[in-house]
């Protein structure tokens, strides 16, 4: 079965500062994967997603993320953070049922610390 | 880009009462995932509604603490029954409103329980 590891729960880090939020997942099939961002007291916003094709991909708010298959992870990235940024950060990979549908697995989250 | 609403979006409940989330999609879906958020975790799956049909349950989770209704292709209901505090949570909605088949969810804004 699919699962997720996000290793850091919690990442503080200064503004204007790099950060990379780290994610693996084990599958023994092709995966989509996705990162998923919650705002306080918001719902999930969906950052940036792998289906296909090249390994690096960009999202919004300048995240991107690179796809490493003999790594089996997808870490987020940001060159430069704003104190907006600081939320919850999901990565998640897609599981089919035994139905045939799609839908996601979940990482635990990190939740991204900015400060002034 | 289609939008998911919920309500309510908080309440606060008393042990022992039932309370119904409604899920309202803005365009027909065949599929509607619940979610839960219990605090300080990542989501997991509680049941899958298609429309026509009973909704398919996660393990851990009953139909008859969590019925759900899908009458039509757009709206889609969870109660939770029966609630201790240990439900306190945040019961989130979503949809494939992507491409087909990549498992990619579109979320609305939860619905925040808070059980006395």
């Amino acid at each position: 079965a699919q699962s997720v590891t996000q290793l850091d729960s919690q990442v503080p880090v200064f503004e204007e500062a790099p950060v990379e939020l780290r994610c693996n997942y084990s599958s023994s099939v092709s995966v989509y994967l996705f990162w998923y961002v919650q705002y306080p007291n918001q719902g999930l916003q969906l950052l940036l997603k792998y289906l296909s094709g090249s390994t690096l991909v960009k999202g919004i708010n300048g995240f991107e993320a690179e796809f490493n298959k003999s790594q089996t992870s997808f870490h987020l990235r940001k060159p430069s953070v704003h104190i907006s940024d600081t939320a919850e950060y999901f990565c998640a990979v897609s599981v089919t049922g035994p139905s045939g549908y799609s839908t996601l697995t979940f990482g635990k989250g990190t939740m991204l610390l900015v400060s002034p | 880009s289609a939008v998911i609403s919920q309500k309510p979006s908080r309440d606060i409940c008393q042990r022992g009462t039932s309370l119904t989330i409604q899920c309202q999609v803005d365009s027909q879906v065949t599929m509607m995932f619940w979610y839960r958020q219990q605090p300080g975790q990542s989501l997991t799956l509680i049941a899958t509604a298609n429309q026509g049909s009973e909704a398919t349950y996660e393990s851990g989770f009953v139909i008859d603490k969590f019925p759900i209704s899908r009458p039509n292709l757009t709206f889609s209901t969870l109660t939770v029954s029966n609630m201790s505090p240990e439900d306190s949570s945040i019961y989130l909605c979503s949809a494939p409103l992507g491409a087909g088949g990549t498992g990619e969810l579109f979320f609305g804004e939860g619905s925040r329980l808070t059980v006395l």
